[in-house]
């Protein structure tokens, strides 16, 4: 089982609609947990980091945490075109510390 | 306040030759991260300083591969004899302490 696992999609989602992309991770103790874009080409960007089980919400990005079922996502609400991209899930592992990413979700926002 | 900083942001190099990055962190954070991605994967883990001091280096990192932090600032990442499996973007990371990692620009590296 690979540590943090994403379906890598492309997901397409009409202008306007809510997007939500999904992941999971084996490491049941961890304790962080990020969410970044990447536009092809660039760099990774952070959008949001959860602890807590539960939402946590930042404009019209909603990440959501289930320690329980090993399971992260993040829902962002009236999708714009702009948010076409590739989402990287990423964990924090207990043990080392160490950030281990996903390979990544490609968004597609429909206009 | 500047954000993580890589030079140079492209590379173009021929099989055998040596290639050095840099990066600079954001000033007042204490880890930096060195990071490789290649297309359709997420950032894969090379090797990560606490100030001045390279705390941890993958087995994925061979011996060709050496990293540098002198003075617990900027960091100098150099590939040495490079081959055409090393082409990749180059991503550092910097953080305070365990606290969100923030990504530079990356150096596209292109081996031909």
């Amino acid at each position: 089982q690979k540590e943090v696992e994403q379906n890598s999609g492309p997901l397409s989602v009409p202008e306007g609609a809510i997007a939500s992309l999904n992941c999971t991770y084996s490491d049941r103790v961890s304790q962080s947990f990020f969410w970044y874009r990447q536009y092809s080409g660039k760099s990774p960007e952070l959008i949001m980091s959860i602890y807590s089980n539960g939402d946590k919400e930042d404009g019209r990005f909603t990440a959501q945490l289930n320690k329980a079922s090993q399971y992260v996502s993040l829902l962002i609400r009236d999708s714009q075109p702009s948010d076409s991209a590739t989402y990287l899930c990423a964990v924090r592992r207990n043990r080392d510390d160490k950030i281990i990413f996903g390979k990544g979700t490609r968004l597609h926002i429909l206009p | 306040d500047t954000g993580v900083s890589q030079d140079p942001r492209h590379k173009i190099t021929k099989r055998g030759q040596n290639v050095t990055f840099r990066c600079d962190p954001i000033s007042e954070h204490n880890r930096l991260y060195w990071y490789r991605q290649t297309l359709g994967q997420g950032p894969e883990f090379l090797t990560y300083f606490q100030n001045e001091a390279q705390l941890e280096k993958s087995r994925l990192l061979s011996d060709r591969f050496s990293a540098e932090r002198p003075k617990g600032s900027f960091s100098t990442l150099e590939i040495q004899r490079t081959e055409q499996g090393d082409s990749a973007m180059y991503l550092c990371a910097s953080s305070w302490g365990i606290d969100e990692q923030y990504f530079g620009p990356g150096t596209r590296l292109t081996v031909t």
